[in-house]
């Protein structure tokens, strides 16, 4: 069975400040995908990052960089110079490679991050 | 693009009542899955399809009915709603796997 696990509850900082995410997560699949969502307070599911397991290079887009080391199962996700609007409940998940697992996907119990001005 | 819808947004059941949480998409993909979410853990997996005609259970599957007569819908069923099952339903879609999975706003509903 798959197993994520985000070990922060909440995190507090002042804007500006940067923001790391932890993510582990346990699977016996040789492939799969990794993927961050945010839920900001007005409560929908925002698409942020998506990373395949074999590919383990990783990445900036804009202020949201990600780690993904497949030899230690982790996953995480930094906020850079953070901003007010990104307070939000982020969620790191697991797909596996299989048709038949429909997409499913298997969620972190989310961080709360809260960026005060 | 109206992307994935659900309705209703919100909804209060007394126990022993039965509904049906209504989703839909527009956009052809194959997959869809419903998931509820829970302080503190998550969202969890209910059912999901693969396709028009193919359902399968999730990891919470007790209590929830579902179909999926055509690629565009998704309803699922509370048979016999207990205040265990209030929570906030996500539908989702996705065109296959490993690609981003598109949620619709989510339903609230309370069993009293």
């Amino acid at each position: 069975a798959q197993k994520v696990t985000q070990a922060q509850t909440e995190i507090s900082v002042v804007e500006k400040e940067d923001v790391t995410l932890d993510c582990v997560y346990e699977t016996r699949d040789t492939t799969y995908y990794l993927f961050w969502y945010k839920q900001p307070p007005s409560g929908e599911l925002v698409f942020l990052i998506r990373r395949n397991s074999f590919d383990e290079q990783n990445e900036i887009s804009g202020r949201y960089s990600w780690n993904f080391q497949k030899s230690t199962s982790s996953f995480n996700f930094t906020i850079t110079a953070s901003q007010v609007v990104d307070s939000a409940v982020y969620f790191c998940a697991l797909s596996e490679r299989n048709k038949a697992a429909g997409n499913k996907l298997t969620f972190g119990g989310g961080t709360r991050v809260l960026v005060k001005p | 693009n109206a992307g994935v819808t659900q309705t209703p947004k919100f909804q209060v059941l007394k126990t022993g009542q039965s509904m049906t949480l209504q989703c839909a998409q527009d956009m052809n993909h194959e997959y869809m899955s419903w998931y509820r979410q829970d302080p503190g853990m998550g969202l969890r997996l209910i059912h999901y399809s693969v396709g028009a005609g193919i359902t399968d259970q999730g990891e919470v599957p007790n209590g929830y009915n579902v179909s999926r007569s055509t690629t565009e819908d998704f309803p699922l069923r509370l048979l016999s709603a207990a205040p265990s099952q209030t929570s906030v339903y996500f539908c989702a879609s996705s065109p296959r796997e490993g690609t981003e999975a598109f949620f619709g706003q989510g339903t609230r509903l309370t069993v009293v």
